[in-house]
């Protein structure tokens, strides 16, 4: 089975930059994912790492260590749109199937 | 527009109803997967088909049912639904899943 774990919620102000992070345990990991969900909407996909390292797109970057089990997603700049829920999710290896995490929710401050 | 279609949008029944909830991959996409998120909750897997066959299941109810039909599109049944089954469901798609899901826009259901 699959354990994810993220903080609840986080505060940050904007133009700063923020990290968020995420553990797992997976029994086959095959990828990392970050989604941004604002409420009510629907998740949209913010990055994929499967090799160790870190992954840059634009103002957002996620980094992956598979043998310790652990992401985090850096959020530089901040602005207010980037008030939204931050799901962590990971793929097994045997079958397609993504699990994710409760997500944290991110308030960001002006 | 995500290129995933769901529908309804809404949809307000009573307990012990029966509904169904529809869902259109992105053209090509022969994956379809249904996800459950309550309030203040994680989404859950519930069940995946590709191509018409039922490929992985989560914590689905046994009053839960889906499939994917050969056009690709799909349909969740819910049934004899209960107050605790309010949720928005999500549907979502994926061709390789190099890039993760493609998520439609939801159906939130409220059940009274």
């Amino acid at each position: 089975g699959q354990n994810i774990d993220q903080p609840t919620e986080m505060t940050a102000t904007e133009g700063a930059i923020v990290q968020i992070n995420c553990t797992y345990q997976t029994s086959g990991f095959n990828g990392l994912f970050w989604y941004q969900q604002h409420a009510g909407e629907a998740p949209t996909f913010l990055s994929y790492n499967v090799l160790d390292g870190l992954e840059e797109k634009g103002r957002f970057s996620s980094f992956l260590s598979r043998s310790k089990g652990y992401s985090y997603l850096l959020l530089k700049e901040l602005q207010m749109k980037d008030s939204a829920s931050y799901l962590c999710a990971v793929r097994e290896y045997r079958d397609d199937k993504i699990i994710f995490g409760k997500g944290t929710r991110l308030h960001i401050l002006p | 527009d995500s290129g995933v279609t769901q529908t309804p949008k809404h949809l307000i029944t009573a307990t012990g109803q029966r509904v169904t909830l529809r869902c259109s991959p992105r053209s090509g996409d022969l994956s379809v997967y249904w996800y459950q998120q309550s309030l203040d909750q994680g989404l859950q897997f519930l069940i995946q088909y590709y191509n018409g066959e039922e490929r992985a299941k989560g914590n689905i109810l046994e009053r839960f049912s889906a499939q994917q039909f050969p056009d690709l599109h799909s349909e969740l049944n819910l049934s004899s639904l209960e107050l605790g089954d309010s949720a928005l469901y999500f549907c979502a798609s994926s061709a390789s899943g190099v890039n993760g899901y493609t998520f439609g826009s939801g159906t939130r259901l409220t059940v009274v």
